[in-house]
C-alpha cells in the first residue's frame, strides 16, 4: 500500500498569514503515459463531510477560492493557502488515487490564533 | 445537483452486523463508481472499497475484506455497505463518496455520513 505522511500534524496560525502543508507519498504518484500526479486534497470542517479542494495535484474543484493552491509531483506534495481566513479552521488530508488501496494522509489541523 | 443521502445513526452490538445505504440522485448512478471511506474516532481517513454500480464489481480494501460488503440496487440507485460481525474497533463515521471520475479524480461528492456505535 502506499503510505501518505503529511505535516505538520498541526498549524497555528493567525488570519491574512500564507501557509504551507506538505504531503508525502511512499512512492511516485506520477503517471507516466499522462504525466498526471494522482493525488487530491481535501479540507474537513468540524462536523462536516471533507470536501474536495484540489485534484491531479494542483487542479482546484469548482468553487474553492483561489487562495488554495496545490503543487508538487512524484512523491512530494503541498497545499499552500495565500492568505488563511477564520472560515479556513479544518482539517487537511491528501489522498492518492494512485493504486489500490487508495489511501489518506493522516490529516494537518489548522488553528487560528 | 449530485447528492448522496446516507441512512442515519446506527447503535449495535458486538457480534451483530448492520447495513448502511446510500441513495445517490442527480447523476447516472451506473456511470460512476460508490466508495466507502471509513472515519474512526482518531480522525483517520480509510478507504473501503468501491463497487461498479454497472455490473456489480466490487474492489476491497485488503483490511475490510470479511467485514465490508458492498451491493447496489439500481432500481433505486442506493448502494449499500453491510459490516459484519461487528466490534469496538467499527465504531466510527461511514461515508459514500463519489469520484470525480468513473474510477478516480478525487471524490468531490460525499454523502453526510453515518455514524455506527457498536455497545452493549
Amino acid at each position: 500500500d502506499i503510505v501518505m505522511s503529511q505535516s505538520p500534524s498541526s498549524l497555528t496560525v493567525s488570519v491574512g498569514e500564507k501557509i504551507t502543508m506538505n504531503c508525502k507519498s511512499s512512492q511516485s504518484l506520477l503517471y507516466s503515459s499522462n504525466q498526471k500526479n494522482y493525488l487530491a486534497w481535501y479540507q474537513q470542517k468540524p462536523g462536516q463531510s471533507p470536501k474536495l479542494l484540489i485534484y491531479w495535484a494542483s487542479t482546484r474543484e469548482s468553487g474553492v477560492p483561489d487562495r488554495f493552491t496545490g503543487s508538487g509531483s512524484g512523491t512530494d506534495f503541498t497545499l499552500t493557502i495565500s492568505s488563511v481566513k477564520a472560515e479556513d479552521l479544518a482539517v487537511y488530508y491528501c489522498q492518492q488515487y494512485y493504486s489500490y488501496p487508495w489511501t489518506f494522509g493522516g490529516g494537518t489541523k489548522l488553528e487560528i490564533k | 445537483e449530485v447528492q448522496l443521502q446516507q441512512s442515519g445513526p446506527e447503535l449495535v452490538k458486538p457480534g451483530a452486523s448492520m447495513k448502511i445505504s446510500c441513495k445517490a440522485s442527480g447523476y447516472s448512478f451506473t456511470g460512476y463508481t460508490m466508495n466507502w471511506v471509513k472515519q474512526s474516532h482518531r480522525k483517520n481517513l480509510e478507504w473501503i472499497g468501491l463497487i461498479n454500480p454497472y455490473n456489480g464489481v466490487t474492489r476491497y480494501n485488503q483490511k475490510f475484506k470479511g467485514k465490508a460488503t458492498l451491493t447496489v440496487d439500481k432500481s433505486s440507485s442506493t448502494a449499500y455497505m453491510e459490516l459484519l460481525s461487528l466490534t469496538s474497533e467499527d465504531s466510527a463515521v461511514y461515508y459514500c463518496a463519489r469520484p470525480y471520475y468513473a474510477y478516480d479524480g478525487g471524490f468531490p461528492y460525499w454523502g453526510q455520513g453515518t455514524l455506527v456505535t457498536v455497545s452493549a
